[in-house]
């Protein structure tokens, strides 16, 4: 069935440092949308990328959806206490009958 | 305006019994979609209805099942309810039909089973 892989799991940065998390699809994507989670919470919408090429950003937070509309990422420059969380991505796929397809999460951890 | 609502937010159930989850969409969303959360293992979808119809399902049992009503809103129902039902159950609503305006959350009922 259709996947979207989500890496890394967890990521453990010190404030300040730099997160990045990658989302691939073995398919063409419709279109991906990004959420954040913070801990205790429910996920809240970020984004949606839809063009090939793509790039958004929002403040520190940078997303790119690839070429090949296959691929995302979100950078976080300079990382903040308030970005702790964990972010999703989910992508629809043309034939999905607008059903997303979740990644598993990356969580954003901040070093004491 | 508001936002998703559901209720209850929290819920103790004992093995085998039957639980009814609702909630109300974001005025004018006409999607909702249910989700399946446990620490760990990230949003397991259940499925999405749209007018009334429902429009994907995800591979849970069929103990496992929705409608939504002809105001969107919408319920869930867990029948014969396993240790292994203990879980965040999170409500999204969606303007459009497509969810092209990502979708809103509610705050999840936390259900436990004992």
């Amino acid at each position: 069935g259709q996947q979207v892989m989500q890496i890394p799991q967890y990521q453990h940065v010190q404030e300040g440092e730099d997160f990045t998390t990658y989302c691939n699809s073995s398919t063409t994507l419709s279109n991906i949308q990004w959420y954040k989670q913070r801990p205790g919470g429910h996920p809240v919408f970020l984004i949606q990328l839809v063009k090939s090429g793509e790039v958004k950003k929002q403040k520190r937070l940078t997303f790119q959806f690839g070429e090949a509309k296959k691929n995302s990422s979100l950078h976080i420059t300079a990382t903040q206490t308030t970005d702790v969380g964990t972010y999703f991505c989910a992508g629809r796929y043309m034939d999905s009958n607008y059903q997303l397809i979740w990644g598993a999460g990356t969580k954003l951890i901040i070093k004491p | 305006k508001a936002g998703v609502t559901q209720t209850p937010r929290y819920l103790i159930k004992t093995r085998g019994q039957q639980v009814t989850l609702s909630c109300s969409p974001i005025s004018g969303h006409r999607s909702v979609s249910w989700y399946q959360q446990t620490p760990g293992q990230g949003l397991q979808f259940l499925f999405e209805y749209f007018s009334e119809t429902q429009r994907n399902k995800g591979n849970f049992p069929g103990r496992f099942s929705g409608r939504q009503f002809s105001n969107s809103r919408s319920e869930m129902n867990v029948s014969t309810l396993e240790l292994g039902d203990s879980a965040l159950y999170l409500c999204a609503s969606s303007y459009t039909g497509t969810g092209d305006y990502g979708y809103t959350f509610g705050s999840g009922t936390r259900l436990t089973v004992v």
